[in-house]
């Protein structure tokens, strides 16, 4: 079976420009998950998306968005990126999105602003 | 807001010491409570979960974790670590609903065969 993908593996951006990130969830899963995991700050919930809904967001700004498809894939766009949005990316995926469902993660993001 | 203690940043185990890596959370009322672990080079996997039931909680690979309610504690245990446990160890909860789980800043675990 395969494991959630992510891509593209590395991107690097300058300030002020545009990042779309990309996840493929597990086959079947309709959940999809995104995180930032920034250095020294762990890793931070940034969206939930289930069934091509956004059902929560974390504490970030607006310019970070995203959007599930019909076929569950999602995207992650960050506009107006600035230096401290340098991060791993990761997306995670659930079956369904009950509380009891454990969350896959795939491979993540590097997101480099200079 | 939950947050989510791991009060040691690094530690570092000779082969068949024990170990426990303490978790500590903020939220008072009912909790989901993770330890997930990212190997060198491989993708964060489940270790162990717990929801409800028996605080004593068991994983792969020879892990456990013990809830306790009263400390808001959810220590990783494990009797004997070997050299292939040396990875990055995140606790992680689950609180109120809406799938927003809260994680840990990590404790990176070295083994010294």
């Amino acid at each position: 079976e395969a494991g959630v993908t992510q891509s593209p593996t590395h991107l690097i951006k300058t300030r002020g420009q545009q990042a779309t990130l990309r996840c493929s969830p597990i086959s079947g899963h309709t959940s999809v998950y995104w995180y930032q995991q920034a250095l020294g700050l762990g890793l931070q919930f940034l969206l939930w998306y289930d069934e091509g809904e956004e059902r929560n967001r974390g504490n970030f700004p607006p310019r970070f968005s995203g959007r599930q498809f019909p076929n569950y894939s999602s995207e992650l766009n960050v506009n107006a990126l600035e230096l401290e949005d340098s991060a791993l990316y990761l997306c995670a995926s659930s079956f369904r999105g009950a509380a009891t469902d454990t969350q896959y993660f795939g491979p993540g993001t590097r997101l480099t602003v200079l | 807001a939950q947050s989510v203690s791991q009060h040691n940043h690094h530690v570092i185990l000779s082969e068949a010491a024990s170990l426990e890596l303490g978790c500590n959370y903020s939220y008072g009322g009912t909790v989901n409570l993770f330890w997930y672990v990212q190997y060198p080079g491989q993708h964060l996997q489940l270790l162990l979960k717990y929801f409800s039931g028996d605080p004593l909680v068991k994983g792969i690979k020879g892990f456990e974790a013990e809830f306790i309610k009263s400390k808001f504690s959810f220590n990783l245990r494990k009797p004997s670590v070997q050299w292939s446990d040396t990875a990055e160890y995140f606790c992680a909860v689950l609180s109120g609903g809406y799938q927003k789980v809260t994680f840990g800043t990590g404790t990176k675990l070295q083994v010294i065969p």
